[in-house]
């Protein structure tokens, strides 16, 4: 079965830091995977994915995302974080052992900007 | 603009009273989904749907029942609900079985007294 861990649910960095949220995963087959923003009361917006072909994937407003196969993860990363960057972010795997079309989320992880 | 709406956006209700929320997408897609959000456990999917008529259960259907009679519509049912059932649920939809994006609703956040 799929599982995803994301590792520490607050981040808080300083305006114009790295920005780096990790996600691990547990797949039996090669995983597509996904990470999603949430601002406050607002729906899941995808901000990249992986499914075959580059590891590094680059996304919306400037965040990227390295899948590497040898540690199971998938972090997030952005070079300089801006306040607008404050929400809620969800890594993902598509669940593709079953019909269900489902996506299995971490648990999420709450990134706060400091000025 | 391609989108998946959900109404209402926020709901109060009473133990018992039986409720839905509507979903709707725009973009023809085949598969859809309602998925609840709580703090601490990310989102888990309630039901699927891969076409009109074909629904099945997700991990944490009880209490729950969906429709899809139409492919732009997946209504979901709460026909007793209760204070468990407060959370914040999404619809989702995907183009086909070999398409994995999903696009999200705004959310609706129910609230059960």
């Amino acid at each position: 079965a799929q599982s995803v861990t994301q590792l520490g649910s607050h981040v808080s960095v300083s305006e114009g830091a790295l920005v780096l949220l990790r996600c691990n995963y547990s797949s039996s087959v090669p995983p597509y995977l996904f990470w999603y923003v949430q601002y406050p009361n607002q729906g899941l917006q995808l901000l990249l994915k992986y499914t075959t072909g580059a590891t590094l994937v680059k996304g919306i407003n400037g965040f990227e995302a390295e899948f590497k196969k040898s540690e199971t993860s998938f972090h997030l990363t952005k070079p300089s974080a801006h306040m607008s960057d404050a929400a809620e972010y969800f890594c993902a795997v598509s669940d593709l052992g079953s019909n269900t079309g489902k996506l299995i989320f971490g648990q999420g992880t709450t990134l706060q900007v400091k000025p | 603009e391609a989108q998946v709406t959900q109404n209402p956006r926020y709901l109060i209700t009473v133990t018992g009273k039986k409720l839905t929320v509507t979903c709707s997408q725009n973009m023809n897609h085949e598969y859809m989904s309602w998925y609840r959000q709580d703090p601490g456990l990310g989102l888990r999917q309630i039901y699927y749907s891969m076409n009109v008529e074909v629904t099945d259960k997700g991990d944490v259907p009880e209490g729950y029942k969906v429709s899809r009679k139409e492919k732009r519509n997946f209504p979901l049912i709460l026909e007793s609900p209760s204070p468990n059932q407060t959370s914040l649920y999404f619809c989702a939809s995907r183009g086909g079985q070999f398409t994995y994006e999903q696009y999200f609703g705004p959310g609706t956040r129910l609230t059960v007294t």
